[in-house]
């Protein structure tokens, strides 16, 4: 079935550092991949997002990688922030292009 | 601009028990979708509504339906509860029914099943 692996499911980075999180999607037909930031107890937030025909994105200290070949993407975050503590989610489109299929998160914590 | 809203916050039910949550749509947004959020998990799609009709549903009994009112809010209702339903319902909205289009999710409705 339809399934989105996301790695790893926790990161612990020192302030300034970067942090790389991945995910692998099932579908090939997926064309949309959105990343959502999580704090505790709020709603999750779109942070970045990337389609298909495009291979990367950048968002001043994100970035999104796409590799459609090996069904990856991955997020990147320069210059880590204590503020930047979450937990990070990404998603793909469903085969029929009408839901999204979210990986079960990655939790960054970030120390000063 | 009002971003999406749900009400209530919180509720408390017991098993067998009905729960109707309700979700209001960004503006400008006329398609809303529903997720489950268990603790530690990512969200998992239960339905899409678009032109207040179900479009897509996830993997999800039939106790769990739903419906879109032609101001595009929409509500979800989850019949006979099992203590496994207890989750955060998040409600995202976007601009049309593919989801390529980005979503913007509501701060959810914490449902506990006593």
């Amino acid at each position: 079935g339809e399934n989105v692996e996301q790695h790893p499911s926790t990161l612990s980075v020192q302030e300034g550092d970067s942090a790389v999180i991945k995910c692998t999607y099932s579908d090939s037909a997926s064309n949309y991949f959105p990343w959502y930031k999580q704090e505790l107890g709020k709603r999750p937030q779109l942070i970045i997002d990337i389609r298909s025909n495009v291979g990367e994105k950048k968002d001043q200290r994100i970035a999104v990688t796409l590799n459609k070949t090996a069904k990856h993407f991955s997020l990147h975050i320069t210059e880590t922030q204590p503020e930047d503590s979450a937990v990070y989610f990404c998603a793909a489109t469903n085969q029929a292009g009408t839901a999204l299929i979210f990986g079960k998160g990655t939790t960054l914590s970030v120390s000063s | 601009d009002a971003g999406v809203t749900q009400s209530p916050t919180h509720l408390i039910k017991t098993r067998g028990q009905q729960v109707t949550l309700r979700c209001s749509p960004k503006s400008g947004h006329d398609t809303v979708s529903w997720y489950q959020q268990a603790l530690g998990q990512g969200p998992q799609f239960i339905f899409q509504y678009y032109e207040e009709e179900e479009r897509q549903r996830g993997n999800f009994p039939d106790r769990f339906s739903g419906h879109q009112f032609p101001n595009y809010s929409s509500e979800l209702n989850v019949n006979a509860l099992l203590l496994g339903d207890s989750a955060l319902y998040l409600c995202a909205s976007s601009m049309g029914y593919r989801a390529n289009q980005p979503q913007h999710f509501g701060d959810g409705t914490r449902l506990s099943i006593l």
